[in-house]
């Protein structure tokens, strides 16, 4: 299994607090993602890097910043969690996309957030 | 814009065989992936198809039409441990970005 831990795995917080989830990987894979699943809309990306300070957002991005200062760990931060921000965050890891290799996105275990 | 389609959950008995169909729109195309998500885990890798033709892996083989956006994940011998929602997901041609259908529940029964 591909080394990636998110952290926390599970948190309760209330409506208008800040909140970082943290993706940890031992992989030096060069790109990261942060996603969000609820039921009925899939995986949604909120937003990815590839590389080092290097990052651009996802479908999802609105209320949600990142950063990534070490090439190990992406950061995604809630700046005023709200209600419908409540849902499971997936981090992803994936190597450099070559042509002709697969590239596969691996993910960490996921991180449960509830917003009261 | 994107748009992937695929069922919504699909029941079938413990040694048959379950076909999952899965249509996509995407701007640029570079490859399709199958996931497994057993319910309250994280999706892991089944199968990667970048050209047209159907790609075998023991159990499970995958299906790609690209002049069609059309993709299938074919699971055979299905055992109960099958149980789960499997995700559909076009690679874009820039960058390494997935988009995800909303996935597909399988509930295998005895």
């Amino acid at each position: 299994d591909a080394g990636i831990t998110q952290s926390p795995r599970h948190k309760v917080t209330e409506t208008g607090t800040p909140v970082t989830l943290r993706c940890h990987q031992t992989e030096n894979h060069r790109y990261m993602y942060w996603y969000r699943q609820d039921p009925g809309h899939g995986l949604r990306l909120i937003h990815y890097s590839y590389g080092v300070k290097d990052t651009d957002k996802g479908e999802v991005s609105d209320g949600y910043s990142v950063s990534r200062s070490k090439t190990e760990d992406f950061l995604l931060t809630l700046e005023s969690a709200t209600s419908s921000q409540t849902s499971v965050y997936f981090c992803a890891i994936s190597e450099f996309q070559g042509r002709s290799s697969y590239n596969e996105q691996f993910f960490g275990p996921g991180t449960r957030l509830t917003v009261l | 814009g994107q748009n992937i389609d695929q069922p919504t959950e699909m029941t079938a008995t413990e040694g048959a065989i379950v076909q999952i169909n899965c249509t996509y729109q995407t701007s640029g195309f570079n490859g399709l992936f199958w996931y497994q998500q057993h319910a309250g885990e994280a999706p892991t890798f089944l199968s990667y198809n970048v050209l047209d033709g159907l790609e075998e892996k023991g159990r499970f083989s995958s299906f790609l039409s690209r002049s069609k956006g059309y993709s299938y994940l074919l699971l055979k011998e299905l055992q109960m441990k099958d149980s789960a929602s499997y995700l559909c997901a076009p690679r874009g041609a820039a960058g390494n970005k997935l988009t995800f259908g909303g996935g597909t529940r399988v509930l295998v029964k005895p």
